[in-house]
């Protein structure tokens, strides 16, 4: 078991797509289709964007998508909005800290 | 509207105990694993501890093992986390959170303030 790796910054002009990378290993990530992803903005609950890999809950627009390759998750946002400027973590199934480090997502 | 409400945070010196509770509206409570996630000041967040649905399984981050116990009363719709010998590295919001089964967290309460200080 291994700690999921996120880059701690991302950046993107309005109206842009950004990803966001999470790698862990074969046996998290690259095991099990598990992989969920997170917005917080400063001093609010963590709310779940995406789980099982590319699963939208009710209510998440469709901006947000998710993928996997190997032992990498990606979480893509498009057409960046303004309101899309928060922390984003990823978390797996199998992972040894469950959640990824944070990105934090600056929208120029 | 699906719900989670915690209570029970505070100021307490290290050493010293502290229980938190978690209040669930809006779902069946029982049908669910539950989870307590916290998050330290300026840092990022960190699963502690989960239960499954009928409290027969307890899983614990190896940092608060032997420390805190998870528990839950699915006749109160309530999910706690009885906290002991704490340190100032427990200092952190605490979130419960309803569990889709995987350690992935589709219901997140406010999650209350515990620091440990002298």
């Amino acid at each position: 078991q291994s700690a999921l790796t996120q880059p701690p910054s991302a950046s993107g002009s309005p109206g842009q797509s950004v990803t966001i990378s999470c790698t862990g290993t074969s046996s998290d990530v690259g095991s099990y289709n598990y992989v969920s992803w997170y917005q917080q903005h400063p001093g609010k609950a963590p709310r779940l964007m995406i789980y099982e890999v590319n699963k939208r809950p009710s209510g998440v627009p469709d901006r947000f998508s998710g993928s996997k390759s190997g032992n990498t998750a990606s979480l893509t946002v498009s057409g960046l909005q303004a309101e899309d400027e928060a922390d984003y973590y990823c978390s797996s199934y199998a992972a040894s800290r469950v959640f990824g480090g944070g990105t934090k997502l600056t929208v120029l | 509207d699906v719900q989670l409400v915690e209570s029970g945070g505070g100021l307490v010196q290290p050493g010293g105990s502290l229980r938190l509770s978690c209040a669930a509206s809006g779902f069946t409570f029982s049908n669910y694993w539950m989870s307590w996630v916290r998050q330290a000041p300026g840092k990022g967040l960190e699963w502690v501890a989960n239960i499954k649905e009928d409290g027969s399984d307890k899983y614990y981050v190896d940092s608060v093992k032997g420390r805190f116990t998870i528990s839950r009363d699915n006749a109160k719709n309530s999910l706690y986390l009885q906290m002991n010998s704490l340190r100032a590295e427990d200092t952190a919001v605490y979130y419960c959170a309803k569990d889709l089964g995987y350690l992935a967290f589709d219901i997140w309460g406010q999650g209350t303030m515990v620091a440990v200080s002298s």
